[in-house]
């Protein structure tokens, strides 16, 4: 059972325009979210994280969206430069638990230029 | 700098076999984990340690143990390696338990 999905393998951005990631949790008692990039042949790197008693977060050109009721939570990045390409993870954990991380299975961000 | 390394990059053994994968910080995190990268899945933990002498299960822990002897290493051992954990392997390390866990850069396990 897949506590975190997202649901897009793939997407692809004009450079310069919107880039929006989804991602869908099913498990109520996450209350902390993360986003890490990854490039090819390197580990995952940290992006952006949003608690859940914040509804956004934003840093520079990314910013997180958090809607609880819907269990959903988004990555927009403004504007989207072709560096931007990799694969992205949403990610979520629970203060009530563990604090262990589930990841999602990744979405693959193309930027043309 | 402080970083998080993992050794050999690349490995190609066969099935039976035992490997050891090295994952060494240098950040003095008492946190440490596992984890596997397979297309589909995502990123699953394998095991992961809070401190010295403590060591946890994950999600995906069969045929797999790790050992935590000092704060900056945390090798995983495939005691018996099979075709189906050819995979990427991600080491990652955090502070504390809601801090932002680091990635090492991966090692690539080929089992034939």
């Amino acid at each position: 059972d897949q506590q975190v999905k997202q649901n897009s393998p793939s997407l692809s951005v004009q450079e310069g325009r919107i880039s929006i990631l989804n991602c869908d949790y099913t498990n109520s008692m996450f209350d902390y979210f993360l986003w890490y990039k990854k490039y090819p042949a390197e580990g995952p790197t940290f992006l952006i994280s949003i608690s859940s008693i914040k509804d956004k977060n934003e840093d520079g050109r990314f910013t997180v969206f958090l809607n609880k009721s819907a269990k959903h939570l988004s990555l927009h990045i403004v504007p989207s430069q072709p560096g931007d390409s990799a694969v992205y993870f949403c990610a979520a954990s629970s203060s009530s638990g563990t604090y262990k991380y589930i990841f999602g299975t990744g979405t693959r961000l193309k930027v043309l230029a | 700098d402080a970083e998080i390394t993992q050794s050999p990059r690349h490995k190609i053994t066969e099935t039976g076999r035992q490997v050891t994968l090295a994952c060494h910080q240098t950040w003095n995190h008492n946190n440490m984990f596992w984890y596997r990268q397979d297309l589909g899945h995502g990123l699953r933990l394998i095991h992961y340690s809070y401190g010295v002498q403590d060591t946890n299960k994950g999600e995906v822990s069969d045929g797999y143990s790790v050992s935590r002897s000092n704060t900056e290493d945390l090798p995983l051992t495939l005691e018996s390696a099979a075709s189906s954990q050819t995979s990427v392997y991600f080491c990652a390390s955090s502070e504390g338990l809601k801090e932002t866990q680091y990635f090492g850069p991966g090692t690539r396990l080929l089992v034939l």
